[in-house]
Parts: structure tokens; C-alpha cells; sequence
């Protein structure tokens, strides 16, 4: 089975600020990862999947297969950033998976 | 205007009664998704669809029923509607599913559903 373990639910910083969002992962073969974004108000949408290896918003995310994780970072957070983030994983059944979500908040 | 739509936006039911909410997309996306969104459960796949015709159960198909005739819509019903269905529900659809490169989910704006 796959699934996805945001570990915070809550996770509240400052700008300019560093910021981690944790996942965990757990699958037995080669997992697709991604992080999706939900501001107020507004879609969820795609930020960015592992494969494309790109920065979207500043944000960058690296698999680390050792240790089964994708977190999601920014070295400067800002104030827009304030989101819901969750955190994907699809496997060979293709079906998306998502984590539980850890919403962000960056003060002023 | 192209895109994902969801409706109703806001839905107040009674416990046993049969609801249906509805997805439009326009893009011709093969596939086409339903998710339930908890505190505490983050999205959760009720069902999904690879084409007109074309359904699968996800994680939490329970109470649940879903056709596709036509691809451009997937509506979603609950048969008898109960409280554990409170919930946001959202639609979503893809040119592929996750994992074949062109997976990505593009989501309708959410169905608010409280069943007292």
C-alpha cells in the first residue's frame, strides 16, 4: 500500500524566514512525488513534482529515496505563501495518493 | 470559459436523502476524479474514471455511486446521504494519470456538502 505522512499539521514562521514542509512516503517500488497548493479561497493546484527537478515560487523539493522523503523548502519564505500544502505520491496503479495536508502561515 | 466546474457550490441535506454533484470540464481530459476533503484526512479518492464508461473505485467508495456517459461529465451521488458525508467534495481532472507524465490534476473549486 502507499501513503503519505505529513508530520505537522500546523507550521507557522515568519518572512523571510526559512521553511520545511515534511514528507514521508512509504512505497515498495519507484514512486512519482509531488506537492500540490491550496490558497484561500482558490483551486488546489499543482507546485511542483519530483521529476521536473524544477523551482516553482522558490520552492524546491528533492526525493530522497533513502530516507523515503520529499520535503518541500524555501529559504525565504513570504507572506503569499501562506497556504495548504499537501504532498503526493503516485505508483505503479497510477492512482494519486495524498498526505493529510500542513498548512502554512507566514507572519508579517 | 474553459475549464472545471463544480455544482452545486453549497449543498444542505437531510440524513437519507439522495444527492448528486456535478463536474464539467471542457479540455477533453480522458481522466476525471472525485475526493473528499476532512480535517484530519486530507483528500481521500472516492472514485475515478479513465474514460466515458470507465469507472474505479479509490480509497473511500462507500455510499457512493458515479457514472460517466459523456466525458466531459462525472457526477457524483449520494444514494442515501448520511452525516460521516459532510464534507467538501472536489472534482478533478487529468490528460493522464499520475505517473505517465501527464498526470497532472487540475481541480474544480470545491462542492461544500452538510448533511444534518
Amino acid at each position: 500500500a502507499q501513503r503519505v505522512t505529513q508530520p505537522e499539521k500546523l507550521l507557522s514562521v515568519f518572512k523571510g524566514a526559512p521553511v520545511e514542509l515534511k514528507c514521508n512516503y512509504s512505497y515498495s517500488g519507484s514512486p512519482e512525488l509531488f506537492w500540490y497548493v491550496q490558497y484561500s479561497r482558490q483551486r488546489l493546484q499543482l507546485l511542483l513534482r519530483h521529476i521536473s527537478r524544477e523551482s516553482i515560487k522558490g520552492f524546491t523539493a528533492d526525493l530522497n529515496k533513502g530516507e523515503t522523503s520529499f520535503h518541500l523548502k524555501k529559504p525565504f519564505a513570504q507572506e503569499e505563501d501562506s497556504a495548504m500544502y499537501y504532498c503526493a505520491l503516485t505508483g505503479s496503479n497510477y492512482k494519486l495518493t495524498f498526505g493529510k495536508g500542513t498548512l502554512l502561515t507566514v507572519n508579517p | 470559459d474553459a475549464g472545471i466546474t463544480q455544482s452545486p457550490r453549497y449543498k444542505i441535506t437531510e440524513t437519507g436523502r439522495q444527492v448528486t454533484l456535478m463536474c464539467h470540464q471542457t479540455w477533453s481530459h480522458s481522466y476525471m476524479f472525485w475526493y473528499r476533503q476532512d480535517l484530519g484526512h486530507g483528500l481521500r479518492l472516492i472514485y475515478y474514471s479513465a474514460a466515458a464508461d470507465i469507472t474505479d473505485k479509490g480509497e473511500v467508495p462507500d455510499g457512493y455511486v458515479v457514472s460517466r456517459s459523456k466525458t466531459e461529465n462525472f457526477p457524483l451521488t449520494l444514494e442515501s446521504a448520511t452525516r460521516s458525508q459532510t464534507s467538501v467534495y472536489f472534482c478533478a481532472s487529468s490528460e493522464g494519470l499520475a505517473g505517465a507524465g501527464t498526470g497532472e490534476l487540475f481541480f474544480g473549486e470545491g462542492s461544500r456538502l452538510t448533511v444534518l
